[in-house]
């Protein structure tokens, strides 16, 4: 079956420093990867996603690239701040009769200023 | 944001008793799903529907039922809460099966 492992948090940067959030995928067949973050208190929302090999998706200056050889889509930042600071997902989506999102477990970052 | 709404956003309910939470959509998307977040577990899903009165397992569907009756509700109904079911729910909507999936607020469930 489909999961996702990404590396275990907590994460604690200072500003301005990089991150890099790893993640990992096994699936079957081309599935879509995606990010989601979720602030404090909210639900989750999409930052960015990829839906084939070598694509990157990017947004908010966070980017990932799908790469199917070593089948990961790490999540990075050149400089984070501190409105960064929340808990990051990242999932997939097989796609055909297979509805769901298969999520990881989520990192959490802390971004002190 | 798409526009989903929650309710109740919080609850809490006693061990036994009945509990209905609901996912109102104003996208018109076909796909929607309910999901409960526990620490150490990330999101797993409960149930989805891809169409009116068209549902179907997730993979921690036990002790939970769902209804769809018109395309903008879906509703999550506990038939008799346990406190193994304490937990935050969310429910997405898509508007096709393989694209990103768009989160409601939440309903934080307290069973006591």
């Amino acid at each position: 079956g489909n999961s996702v492992t990404q590396m275990e948090g907590p994460v604690t940067l200072s500003e301005e420093a990089f991150l890099t959030i790893n993640c990992t995928y096994t699936a079957t067949g081309y599935p879509s990867l995606f990010w989601y973050v979720q602030y404090p208190g909210e639900g989750l929302q999409l930052l960015l996603k990829a839906t084939k090999a070598d694509d990157k998706g990017s947004n908010k200056g966070f980017e990932a690239t799908y790469r199917k050889e070593t089948t990961s889509f790490h999540l990075e930042k050149g400089s984070v701040q501190v409105s960064d600071s929340a808990v990051y997902f990242c999932a997939l989506h097989s796609g055909g009769s297979n509805y769901k999102l298969t999520f990881g477990k989520g990192t959490l970052l802390t971004v002190n200023p | 944001d798409a526009g989903i709404t929650q309710s109740p956003r919080h609850k809490v309910t006693e061990t036994g008793t009945p509990v209905t939470l609901r996912c109102h959509q104003t996208e018109n998307h076909r796909y929607m799903y309910w999901y409960r977040q526990d620490p150490g577990h990330g999101l797993r899903l409960i149930h989805y529907s891809y169409g009116v009165k068209d549902t179907d397992k997730g993979e921690v569907s036990d002790g939970y039922s769902v209804s769809r009756s018109k395309t903008e509700d879906f509703l999550l109904t506990l038939e008799s809460a346990t406190s193994s079911q304490t937990s935050v729910y969310f429910c997405a909507i898509s508007d096709s099966d393989r694209d990103e999936q768009y989160f409601g607020p939440g309903t934080r469930l307290t069973v006591t």
